[in-house]
């Protein structure tokens, strides 16, 4: 158990809808990453924060946003949802911006019908 | 996009025998490289993080080296164990994100 917690485990629902994913980071880590995993790519990297503050952004749909709210925890939104987006979302936290080693939580899997 | 790619893309290794896999990368903006395991229905786990050319980590059987100035690590398994199986990630580390190659998928007979 790497100490960091996302819900839900697992989200069906339909094309157009609108979802968020929550992650809540290890004790004491200040950073947050989103990643996508699809059935046909690696891990793609979404989205960075830093202390409530968006460090980095990888390759993140404009549909797609995230935040990290004052207590660490961070809701990653997904709207306009499309079949293509049906993937595994992990999220993963550190202790610094730098992303040094990063704890990754279970995943949420994410089904667009 | 950054390009990192996994060599191979799958192997077969019996019980016993020692293995290797290569990760491959961009040699410019290096910062870290990154191997991270992954067991089915889990989540990603770090194993290593290499930043120095020339650099060699070992954890138990597991152990892998670095060379930046060519773009290149391996990951080494030695007297693989059916745990051992899982796929195992190399992440390319720039200035400010993670690339991921798409990982070599270990299976280990018993």
């Amino acid at each position: 158990d790497s100490g960091v917690t996302q819900t839900p485990k697992h989200l069906i629902t339909a094309t157009g809808q609108r979802v968020t994913l929550r992650c809540s980071p290890r004790s004491g880590d200040l950073s947050v990453y989103w990643y996508q995993q699809s059935l046909d790519q690696g891990l793609q990297f979404l989205i960075q924060y830093y202390n409530g503050e968006e460090r980095a952004k990888g390759n993140i749909l404009e549909r797609f946003s995230a935040q990290q709210f004052p207590d660490l925890h961070s809701e990653l939104n997904l709207s306009s949802l499309e079949l293509g987006d049906s993937a595994l979302y992990f999220c993963a936290s550190s202790t610094s911006k730098s992303s040094y080693e990063q704890y990754f939580g279970p995943g949420t899997r994410l089904t667009v019908t | 996009i950054l390009n990192v790619e996994q060599s191979p893309q799958s192997l077969h290794v019996q019980e016993g025998d020692s293995t290797n896999f290569t990760c491959s990368f961009p040699s410019s903006n290096f910062y870290a490289l990154h191997w991270y395991r992954w067991e089915t229905a889990k989540s990603p786990k770090a194993l290593f993080v290499m930043t120095l050319n020339g650099d060699e980590k070992k954890k138990g059987r597991i152990s892998a080296t670095l060379n930046t100035k060519e773009g290149y690590s391996y990951l080494y398994i030695k007297g693989s164990q059916p745990e051992d199986s899982a796929t195992y990630l190399c992440a390319f580390h720039n200035d400010y994100k993670l690339s991921f190659g798409a990982g070599t998928t270990v299976t280990v007979r018993a």
